[in-house]
């Protein structure tokens, strides 16, 4: 089976840069996958790690180390806009079939 | 422009009511989810399907029920035997290969929030 783990909540202030760690369990890894999610609003794809290192998308970025299972999403010169629910996700492919788990979700809290 | 609808976006059932979400698609993928949310919760699987006429049961089916007749939909009914089916219900879809986009990136649906009064 899968399972992740992630921070429940984390807290910054406008401008500063923070990091949602990520560790999963699986049977068989085929990507990291990071997610948002504004309050009532649906989940919007942020980004992907297939290989270890970072990956780079404006402001945000995500890292990967498949050796310590563990990825992390960066997220630099916070906005308040941030302030939403963050998810990591990884594939299964167990039975043959294809479906993404997602992690609990860590709410990101950005204060003035 | 391409995307998912849900419908009825907020919905409320007496208990022993059964209930049906709509979730239609133009996206032409070939997956499709229907996720669960819970307040202050993540996101759980109900149910998937990864091509027309056939669906897998995910984490929480119990209580669920759902059909995939067309590609563009796939519809969940929220039964009776559902014993606390107060939640968000997300829908979600995907296409079936892996990769940055393929099926490791869903489109979500803008969710339907169902009450059991």
């Amino acid at each position: 089976g899968q399972s992740l783990e992630q921070p429940s909540e984390v807290t910054a202030v406008e401008g500063a840069i923070v990091q949602i760690n990520c560790t999963y369990q699986t049977s068989g890894f085929y990507g990291l996958s990071w997610y948002q999610q504004h309050d009532g609003g649906a989940p919007t794809f942020l980004s992907y790690n297939a290989l270890d290192g970072l990956e780079e998308t404006g402001r945000f970025s995500s890292f990967l180390s498949r050796s310590d299972s563990y990825g992390y999403l960066l997220l630099q010169e916070l906005q308040m806009k941030d302030s939403a629910s963050y998810f990591c996700a990884v594939r299964d492919l167990s039975g043959g079939y294809n479906k993404l788990i997602f992690g609990a979700g860590t709410r990101l809290a950005v204060h003035p | 422009d391409g995307g998912i609808t849900q419908s009825p976006k907020y919905l409320f059932r007496k208990e022993g009511q059964n209930v049906t979400l709509s979730c239609e698609q133009n996206l032409n993928h070939d997956a499709m989810y229907w996720y669960r949310q819970d307040p202050g919760q993540g996101l759980r699987l109900i149910y998937y399907s990864q091509i027309v006429n056939d669906f897998q049961k995910g984490d929480i089916a119990e209580g669920y029920s759902v059909s995939r007749e067309k590609k563009e939909s796939f519809p969940l009914t929220v039964t009776s035997a559902q014993k606390n089916p107060t939640a968000f219900y997300l829908c979600a879809s995907s296409a079936r290969s892996g990769g940055v986009s393929g099926a490791n990136v869903l489109t979500f649906g803008a969710g339907s929030r169902l009450t059991v009064l």
